[in-house]
C-alpha cells in the first residue's frame, strides 16, 4: 500500500490566493523530503531539499518566499503556494526518504493545482 | 551538474514485441539510477535501480536495465509487451543516497494489441 500520502489531491483556487499541500509519511519516518513540480507531458523538476527541523534547500529559479517549505516532524512536509497565479497550476509531487534502511525515495501520488 | 536524456517522447511497440527505451546521463560522480513508471493521474512507481554491483538490474513486472558506464547509459529493456505496460517512463540519476532525483523528459509507452 501506499506509504506516503498527499493532500489535497487536487485543488482548484482563485488567483491571489494560498494553498497548503501535505505531505505525510505513513509508516516510516522521513528524514528528508523533496518536493517536485511536473507540468503537463514534462518531466519532474526539483523544487526544494527539505530536512527536518532545518531550513529547506531552493533549486536555482524557484522563489523560496512564494513557495513556502516547512518540515516540522519526521512524518509530515508542508508545500506552501503563496499568493498562487495561473502559472502556478502544475502538477506537484514529495518524496521522502527514509531515516533508516534503504536509501529508497518514496514518491506521494501528487496534488494537482489549478489557479483560475 | 547531473543529467538525463531520454531519447524519444514517444515510444509505440505491439503486443508482444521488444521494448525498448533509452536513457544516457552524465553524472561527475558514479551515478545512482533508476527507472520510474507513472500511470495516468497516479504517483511515480520505481520499477528498478542501479547503485552498486551488478550492472545488470532486473526490476519488477518484467522489465531490466543495464548500466553501461562506457556509454554512459541505461537503457530499459522488458522481453514482451503487454498492454498493461502503456504508460510514461522516467529516467533519473542521483549522486548517492537519499540525495535528489533528476528526471529525464520521461518516455510515453503506447502498447498495440
Amino acid at each position: 500500500g501506499a506509504v506516503v500520502s498527499q493532500h489535497p489531491s487536487w485543488v482548484i483556487c482563485k488567483s491571489g490566493t494560498s494553498v497548503k499541500i501535505e505531505c505525510r509519511s505513513l509508516d516510516f519516518q522521513a528524514t528528508t523530503m523533496f518536493w517536485y513540480r511536473q507540468f503537463p507531458k514534462q518531466s519532474l523538476m526539483l523544487m526544494a531539499t527539505s530536512n527536518e527541523g532545518s531550513k529547506a534547500t531552493y533549486e536555482q529559479g524557484v522563489e523560496k518566499d512564494k513557495f513556502l517549505i516547512n518540515h516540522a516532524s519526521l512524518t509530515l512536509s508542508t508545500l506552501t503556494v503563496t499568493s498562487a497565479h495561473p502559472e502556478d497550476s502544475s502538477f506537484y509531487i514529495c518524496s521522502e526518504k527514509r531515516a533508516s534502511g534503504s536509501d529508497e525515495q518514496f514518491f506521494g501520488p501528487g496534488t494537482r493545482l489549478t489557479v483560475l | 551538474a547531473q543529467s538525463v536524456t531520454q531519447l524519444g517522447s514517444h515510444v509505440s511497440v505491439s503486443e508482444g514485441a521488444l521494448v525498448l527505451l533509452r536513457c544516457n546521463y552524465s553524472s561527475s560522480v558514479p551515478p545512482y539510477l533508476f527507472w520510474y513508471v507513472q500511470y495516468p493521474n497516479q504517483g511515480l512507481q520505481l520499477l528498478l535501480k542501479y547503485t552498486t554491483g551488478a550492472t545488470l538490474v532486473k526490476g519488477i513486472n518484467g522489465f531490466e536495465a543495464e548500466f553501461k558506464k562506457s556509454e554512459t547509459s541505461f537503457h530499459l529493456t522488458k522481453p514482451s509487451a503487454h498492454m498493461s505496460d502503456a504508460a510514461e517512463y522516467f529516467c533519473a540519476v542521483s549522486e548517492g543516497a537519499g540525495t535528489a532525483l533528476i528526471f529525464g523528459k520521461g518516455t510515453t509507452l503506447s502498447v498495440s494489441s
